[in-house]
């Protein structure tokens, strides 16, 4: 079965404490692997596509790797702004996205 | 901002009512994705609409049923409101469907419609 795992579920850090959050995958056939950013009461904000295991993307502070069997967004000196939920996501059967049920960062000032 | 909106924002529904959730695309795209994401959780897919058709539905009872129109907008339709119907209620479009359809392209959220079923 098609399955998306996150870690942590929570995560506190200090403002410029440096981290990564993991997206773990089982798929037959990988077909993109998604991140999203959503704050409280919002609908979630596109990030990244990975498509091959080596690919990296990079957007400010935020850089997404991939394997063959997860992918890390690593967050470098986060801000408190940079405080959401960060959500992974991969096109499973037919067509719908299956997403992990997120991490929750908080980044204290 | 994507370029998807949803209304209403905010509804408080009685059970066993019905509801109705409206959502337009982002120009240029044909498909929209109905999800369902309860507190806490990851969003659930609930079905997908390519060019008018139904292209895919998740794990969810028929009384969760949806439309969409020439123009690519949406509608989420239920039937016989359940408490455990309270989520947050997304819609995302994208400029293909996914997987079945070949492309694999990024789906774009809008800003959800919360529900509370009482």
């Amino acid at each position: 079965e098609d399955q998306v795992t996150q870690s942590p579920e929570a995560l506190r850090l200090q403002e410029g404490e440096s981290s990564s959050l993991n997206c773990s995958y089982t798929v037959s056939g990988l077909r993109g692997l998604f991140w999203y950013r959503q704050d409280p009461g919002k609908g979630p904000e596109f990030l990244f596509t990975l498509y091959s295991a080596g690919e990296e993307k990079e957007k400010e502070r935020l850089k997404a790797t991939l394997t063959k069997k997860e992918s890390f967004l690593h967050i470098t000196a986060p801000k408190p702004e940079d405080s959401a939920t960060y959500l992974c996501a991969i096109p499973t059967s037919g067509s719908r996205l299956t997403f992990g049920e997120g991490t929750q960062l908080t980044v204290n000032p | 901002e994507t370029g998807v909106t949803q209304s209403p924002t905010h509804l408080i529904k009685t059970r066993g009512q019905q509801v109705t959730l409206r959502c337009s695309s982002q120009s240029g795209h044909n498909t929209v994705s109905w999800y369902q994401q309860a507190l806490g959780q990851g969003p659930q897919f609930i079905f997908q609409y390519y060019r008018e058709e139904e292209n895919g539905r998740g794990n969810f009872p028929p009384r969760f049923s949806g439309l969409q129109f020439p123009n690519y907008s949406s509608e989420l339709n239920v039937n016989a409101l359940e408490l455990d119907d309270s989520a947050l209620y997304l819609c995302a479009s994208s400029p293909a469907g996914l997987a079945g359809r070949g492309n694999t392209g990024e789906a774009f959220f809008g800003q959800g419609t919360r529900l509370t079923v009482v």
